[in-house]
């Protein structure tokens, strides 16, 4: 069971090239969120999906863009890298269940992008 | 919309030392907390959470925390902490729609540095 993970691991872009931030999860969860985190600024919302064909914008969705196809992968797409989007990129999955009430986001070990 | 505040950036602390870090939010609805541990060069990692019920919750590696209504803060403790503390800690919260959750809002961390 290896969680949520994520490639590459580290990544330097020039600005204007494209590139996609892979996302696989094996925890069978129907959740899958993008987020961004900056020094001193905490992680922030890119994109989410509550399940596969389905997906809305985060908090900072402006220069990405996704798609789930299925449950386990959530790619995160770069069409035209700008040097405000070097960041810290992590994916996160979780199982939301009313019932169960876990609510738990489980956390993949990040990708560094730097643009320049 | 909810937000979080965390009231220190960083926090220095001797080994063996008790520890506070602050976190107090606001939101129009009730509300999820979470605290979430980053070790260095790692994705987080949930510590504990409130959900509802105890207002004392009881997390991994001797950490607890405290959900206060009235005050709006959900700070995190432990008695005794040790080198292997160190790392960066976020409060998050969630709104709770009904049994719903809604995306989770993070502070901006704590750096929690424990010296020998």
């Amino acid at each position: 069971n290896a969680g949520v993970t994520q490639t590459p691991k580290f990544r330097i872009l020039k600005i204007g090239q494209s590139m996609t931030l892979q996302c696989t999860q094996d925890m069978n969860h129907n959740y899958m969120y993008w987020y961004r985190q900056d020094p001193g600024m905490g992680l922030k919302l890119i994109y989410y999906s509550v399940g596969a064909g389905i997906t809305d914008k985060g908090e900072v969705p402006n220069g990405y863009n996704v798609s789930r196809s299925t449950t386990e992968d959530f790619p995160l797409r770069l069409e035209l890298a700008a040097p405000s989007q070097t960041s810290v990129y992590f994916c996160a999955s979780s199982y939301s269940n009313r019932l169960a009430r876990t609510y738990e986001q489980y956390f993949g070990p990040g990708t560094r992008l730097t643009v320049t | 919309a909810q937000s979080v505040t965390q009231l220190d950036s960083q926090v220095p602390v001797f080994e063996e030392a008790p520890v506070e870090l602050r976190c107090n939010y606001s939101s129009s609805v009730s509300v999820y907390l979470f605290w979430y541990v980053q070790y260095p060069n790692q994705g987080l990692q949930l510590l504990l959470k409130y959900l509802s019920g105890s207002t004392l919750v009881k997390g991994i590696n001797g950490f607890e925390a405290e959900f206060n209504k009235s005050q709006t803060s959900f700070h995190l403790r432990k008695p005794s902490v040790h080198i292997s503390d160190t790392a960066e800690y976020f409060c998050a919260v969630s709104a709770d729609y009904g049994g719903s959750q809604g995306n989770l809002i993070f502070g901006k961390g704590t750096k929690l540095s424990v010296k020998p």
